[in-house]
């Protein structure tokens, strides 16, 4: 079953602007996090959120994480061509060890 | 590290055949997961592993597919027969971590096209 959903399911936007991508998510969670799959590859971890914070950096992404709203938001800043890939939040469930389920994602298209 | 290792990368067959999908996972990683991803369905869990040990395979869809992992270097994830409908990318995982909600590494994945 779908714990992550991504929105939008697609965005286009110019090289140089940023890029904001939505994840919202059903049930309480220990950790969120985001993935990035360019075309033919598989996926690749980008950050991991707790659910103890609130905001987190790396690089050109900031993700925020509000569990209040159950939901999540991926920012790629001053975008780039070699951003051009699908974006997936991936969550666990709070009530055990359990495996992560991700979203079906965001494609995200930078035009040079 | 190579990374996980998934053989091979392009895989098509007809109907009723059998299929043996492969993976190396990263050394020393402790859990291994098989996803199956299709468009309609995204990113499905399938079964994983834990030391060698299969812990959950509610994810299977049909007895027609199997998975093994005989040593902590190698699974196998096996269609038999084959279907057009599981005509799917299907990716294997690796994690280090003592719990299942840490980082994944994936490999990049076997494109099956059953005809």
């Amino acid at each position: 079953s779908q714990q992550g959903e991504e929105d939008p399911q697609a965005l286009s936007i110019q090289e140089g602007e940023n890029a904001t991508m939505n994840c919202s998510y059903k049930t309480s969670i220990n950790n969120l996090q985001w993935y990035r799959q360019n075309s033919g590859r598989g996926l690749v971890h980008l950050i991991l959120i707790r659910s103890n914070e609130r905001e987190k950096h790396s690089g050109r992404l900031r993700v925020t994480l509000d569990t209040s709203k159950k939901s999540s938001s991926l920012l790629i800043t001053a975008s780039r061509a070699a951003d051009t890939a699908s974006y997936f939040c991936a969550t666990d469930v709070d009530s055990g060890n359990t495996p992560l389920v991700f979203g079906k994602g965001t494609r995200l298209s930078v035009i040079a | 590290d190579a990374g996980v290792i998934q053989s091979p990368r392009h895989e098509v067959t007809e109907m009723g055949q059998e299929v043996t999908l492969r993976c190396k996972p990263i050394s020393g990683h402790d859990y291994l997961f098989w996803y199956r991803q299709t468009m309609m369905r995204g990113l499905e869990l399938l079964i994983y592993f834990n030391n060698n040990v299969p812990i959950d395979d509610s994810g299977m869809p049909e007895d027609r597919f199997s998975a093994k992992m005989p040593n902590a270097s190698f699974s196998t994830l096996k269609i038999q027969p084959s279907e057009p409908r599981d005509s799917a990318v299907y990716f294997c995982a690796s994690s280090s971590f003592r719990t299942l909600n840490e980082k994944l590494f994936f490999g990049s994945g076997t494109q099956l096209s059953v005809l």
